[in-house]
């Protein structure tokens, strides 16, 4: 069963850090492209960034409100996807899912709570 | 480019939906669009991909087109339920290089 999994969320002050991960199982992470989108609260989903597998260089993007301030990264060898996110803001306050499209149809995991104030 | 999407609907249990997304530029055709599910309080789950594909999981009242003349994609849902109720976002690509684009969502309401 494929299962995506977040962690990390949690109260955090402007301008602050936190590092968010992601458990991925049931299907070969190393050759999935992953995503994060997040959803602030009582809103509609955004797109955080993407990943490629290394086969594809790991190339990351990202949307324009995190580009500089946020980054992601990925251990193949622990099936884990993460979320490094700097300088934050009010605004990025919100549920942060991660996903991939390699799979068909798109997974998503539950989500984990970030709250910026 | 942008997706537009109504921002809510409503209807009959049993009754049909159609919950339009139009691409603002660029053609709908060429990039594959996905609808995804939000029930309150739960995380997004895809109900059709590649514009009309649907998931064995979704049950076959759901079903998904695109209409170049308008340039829009459709999801449509028949034989409405109360289970029904939820956001649904559209999504598609920006270029040949997948960064997602979501439409706003649209609430539809079952009454």
């Amino acid at each position: 069963e494929v299962q995506l999994v977040e962690s990390g969320g949690g109260f955090i002050t402007p301008g602050g850090s936190l590092r968010l991960s992601c458990a991925a199982s049931g299907f070969t992470f190393s050759k999935a492209r992953m995503y994060w989108v997040r959803q602030a609260p009582g809103k509609g989903l955004e797109w955080v960034g993407r990943i490629k597998s290394k086969t594809d260089g790991a190339a990351t993007d990202y949307g324009a409100p995190v580009k500089g301030r946020f980054s992601i990264s990925r251990d193949d060898s622990k099936n884990m996807l993460y979320l490094q996110m700097n300088n934050m803001k009010i605004e990025d306050s919100g549920l942060y899912y991660c996903s991939t499209d390699t799979l068909v149809p798109v997974r998503w995991g539950q989500g984990t709570l970030v709250t910026v104030s | 480019f942008m997706l537009t999407q109504p921002h809510s609907v409503s209807e009959s249990p049993g009754r049909t939906v159609t919950i339009s997304c139009t691409r603002s530029s660029g053609s709908i055709a060429s990039y594959y669009v996905r609808w995804f599910q939000q029930r309150p309080g739960s995380a997004p789950t895809t109900v059709i991909y590649e514009h009309s594909q649907r998931p064995s999981a979704v049950p076959d009242r759901f079903s998904g087109s695109i209409d170049s003349s308008s340039n829009s994609a459709s999801l449509t849902i028949s034989g409405l339920k109360t289970e029904d109720e939820a956001d649904y976002y559209c999504q598609s690509y920006e270029t040949s290089d997948p960064q997602w684009v979501f439409g706003g969502g649209t609430k539809l309401t079952v009454l």
